[in-house]
């Protein structure tokens, strides 16, 4: 069993729709990431989190340290926010453990 | 971005030839990582690197070795590709800091027929 599990594996949205993926974890962690990685293949950092909740435009992150679970919300979204959606978290020996990613896509 | 090139972004190779990957960084990054992406999986960690001349195994490990003779420079060898090591590896650089975020390289295809 993955110690990063996400769910869903894959989300269909409408334009404009609020969408959130989940991530849970059962390794101890420094660190939670959230990670996009486009249709061309880069992958960018969109969050890092060690408690409570980060906001950046649309997006949202949260973190709950004692159930091992976090969130990542979009608002108001758009056919840009298509891509694959990955959590990642560094634990306590300071290794990056990877979700097996979201695929999320957004249909005008 | 922190300045990552990986070279080449695309390679096709035969089974039993020796295969180098490149990463290149510019921001003197400390840390440096070699990943392998595969459908169905997280990216998984294969090598790593916590300075010049000093690096250490990863989950996926086997078949795989690396250098770092320099600090801008991380290489991964494949001594002798095979099918099972078909797939996207991605290199990746952290500042220092046991939170740094981690910044990813635009990735490398490879195909081992």
């Amino acid at each position: 069993k993955n110690e990063v599990e996400q769910s869903p594996q894959n989300l269909t949205a409408q334009e404009g729709e609020f969408i959130t993926i989940n991530c849970s974890y059962s390794v101890g962690i420094s660190a939670l990431h959230w990670l996009q990685q486009h249709p061309g293949g880069g992958i960018v950092s969109l969050f890092m989190l060690s408690s409570g909740k980060k906001k950046h435009g649309r997006l949202i992150a949260t973190i709950n340290i004692q159930e091992k679970h976090s969130s990542l919300h979009i608002t108001a979204s758009h056919p840009r926010d298509s891509a694959v959606y990955i959590c990642a978290v560094t634990d306590n020996n300071n290794d990056m453990r990877f979700g097996a990613g979201t695929r999320l896509t957004v249909k005008p | 971005d922190a300045g990552i090139t990986q070279s080449p972004r695309h390679k096709v190779t035969e089974t039993g030839t020796p295969v180098t990957l490149r990463c290149h960084q510019t921001e003197n990054h400390r840390y440096m990582y070699w990943y392998r992406q595969d459908p169905g999986h997280g990216l998984r960690l294969i090598h790593y690197s916590y300075g010049v001349k000093d690096t250490d195994k990863g989950e996926v490990s086997d078949g795989y070795s690396v250098s770092r003779s320099k600090t801008e420079d991380f290489l991964l060898t494949l001594e002798s590709a095979t099918s099972s090591q078909t797939s996207v590896y991605f290199c990746a650089t952290r500042l220092a800091g046991e939170t740094d975020t981690q910044y990813f390289g635009p990735g490398t295809r490879l195909t081992v027929l």
